[in-house]
């Protein structure tokens, strides 16, 4: 069966610092990979996806890039947090249009 | 206007009570409609996919309308545990869902 993982659960980072979370899917190949993020009260917002290693699309322009140097696995990151970068961070992974399977996500809290 | 929009509720309802909610959607385009279920502080995960016809899984039920372009979720026989935040998902394309903020329902005692 398939599996995701993300890592790691919860961070604390001061402004400025650099971030990278990493995810990692098993069990399947060629996945469609996305990073949401969700603010506190807030909806999902798209950041990235990947149909391919390689392969990035991002959604809205921000402070933070995302990297697929392989297959099955999905690196979100910043070079200088900023205090409204903090939130929850997931992702998720997808072989068709048929629903998102998510990662059980990463509380940022950057002070 | 957003792509996905809900009542955030709260909605408030004792066990064993029928609770039901709708989401809208602004792209004629979708061709796919999901409702996800998120606990507190936890990851979305999959309640049920909406199909045209609708469909049911044991007291969830769901309803899509394309031409009000609106998807209703009911929970019959509220149980303690189906207190959550229900999410209301929608296709954008191919490869992209669109997520509405959520709807929030608490089962009491």
């Amino acid at each position: 069966s398939q599996t995701i993982h993300q890592w790691p659960a919860t961070l604390v980072q001061p402004v400025g610092s650099p971030l990278s979370l990493e995810c990692t899917v098993e069990g399947t190949s060629n996945p469609n990979l996305y990073w949401y993020r969700q603010a506190a009260g807030r909806g999902l917002q798209l950041l990235f996806y990947s149909v391919g290693i390689g392969q990035i699309s991002s959604e809205v322009p921000q402070n933070l890039s995302a990297s697929r140097p392989q297959d099955r696995q999905f690196i979100l990151s910043s070079k200088k947090l900023l205090l409204s970068d903090s939130g929850f961070y997931l992702c998720a992974w997808t072989r068709v249009t048929n629903g998102y399977t998510f990662g059980s996500g990463t509380r940022l809290t950057v002070v | 206007r957003k792509e996905v929009e809900q009542d955030p509720g709260p909605f408030n309802v004792p066990e064993g009570a029928t609770v039901a909610f709708n989401c809208t959607y602004s792209n004629s385009a979708s061709q796919s409609f999901f409702w996800y279920r998120q606990d507190c502080r936890k990851e979305p995960k999959l309640l049920m996919s909406v199909y045209s016809s609708g469909n049911e899984d044991g007291r969830f039920t769901a309803q899509l309308n394309r031409a009000s372009q609106y998807i209703s979720l009911l929970i019959r026989d509220s149980k303690l545990s189906d207190s959550a935040t229900y999410l209301c998902v929608v296709n954008r394309n191919d490869y992209k869902l669109s997520f509405g903020a959520g709807t929030t329902v608490t089962v009491r005692a």
